[in-house]
């Protein structure tokens, strides 16, 4: 029973670089999101999908992107990495968009970009 | 703008201690309100959740919170707790008119002292 997974647990990154945070699940959830946790912030969403081929903006999307091709994965890629990027990602799923329902959450990708 | 607040950054409590935190948010219409835990270095937990019903909900691990509708508030409590309830607190909203997107609060850290 993997519920939501994210790889990878932990990446440096230099300023300019490209990488994919990547998020799967396995519970056949609609809706798919993407937080970045920053202290006394608590939890900003980035980017979701509520099902396959429909992605939309967060409080906080630039420098980021998104693409849900699949019902299971939901990838996060940073363009042109910034030390402002710095930061706990977390993927989030949960089954029905248009209800509240309770959402599940990876395990987190500590990343810091120097 | 639509928020979600969560009054204290930082509480400091002994075991046998009672906890409440605060939470308030400013959405309108229905709302389904949520209580997270993350522990430390780990993801985050689902502690409790409000949908419709008795406002006075119970979660796992001894807590409960209560919902008040004319306060905008949803705050959490535990009577009497415990080393192992070191944790940072969420509070998160689930708005129909925010476009069912979930909206957390900054966080509370709570240590629990023995």
């Amino acid at each position: 029973n993997a519920g939501v997974t994210q790889t990878p647990k932990f990446q440096v990154l230099k300023t300019g670089q490209s990488m994919t945070l990547q998020c799967a699940q396995d519970m056949n959830h609609e809706y798919m999101s993407w937080y970045r946790q920053d202290p006394g912030m608590g939890l900003r969403l980035i980017h979701y999908s509520v099902g396959a081929g429909i992605t939309d903006q967060g409080e906080v999307p630039n420098g980021y992107n998104v693409s849900r091709s699949t019902t299971e994965d939901f990838p996060l890629r940073l363009l042109s990495a910034a030390p402002s990027q710095t930061s706990v990602y977390f993927c989030a799923s949960r089954r029905d968009p248009q209800r509240a329902t309770e959402a599940f959450f990876g395990q987190g990708t500590r990343l810091t970009v120097v | 703008a639509q928020s979600v607040s969560q009054h204290n950054h930082h509480v400091i409590l002994s075991e046998a201690a009672s906890l409440e935190l605060g939470c308030n948010y400013s959405y309108g219409g229905t709302v389904n309100l949520f209580w997270y835990v993350q522990y430390p270095g780990q993801h985050l937990q689902l502690l409790l959740k409000y949908f419709s019903g008795d406002p006075l909900v119970k979660g796992i691990k001894g807590f409960e919170a209560e919902f008040i509708k004319s306060k905008f508030s949803f705050n959490l409590r535990k009577p009497s707790v415990q080393w192992s309830d070191t944790a940072e607190y969420f509070c998160a909203v689930v708005s129909k008119a925010a476009g069912n997107k979930l909206t957390f609060g900054g966080g509370t850290r709570v240590l629990v002292k023995p």
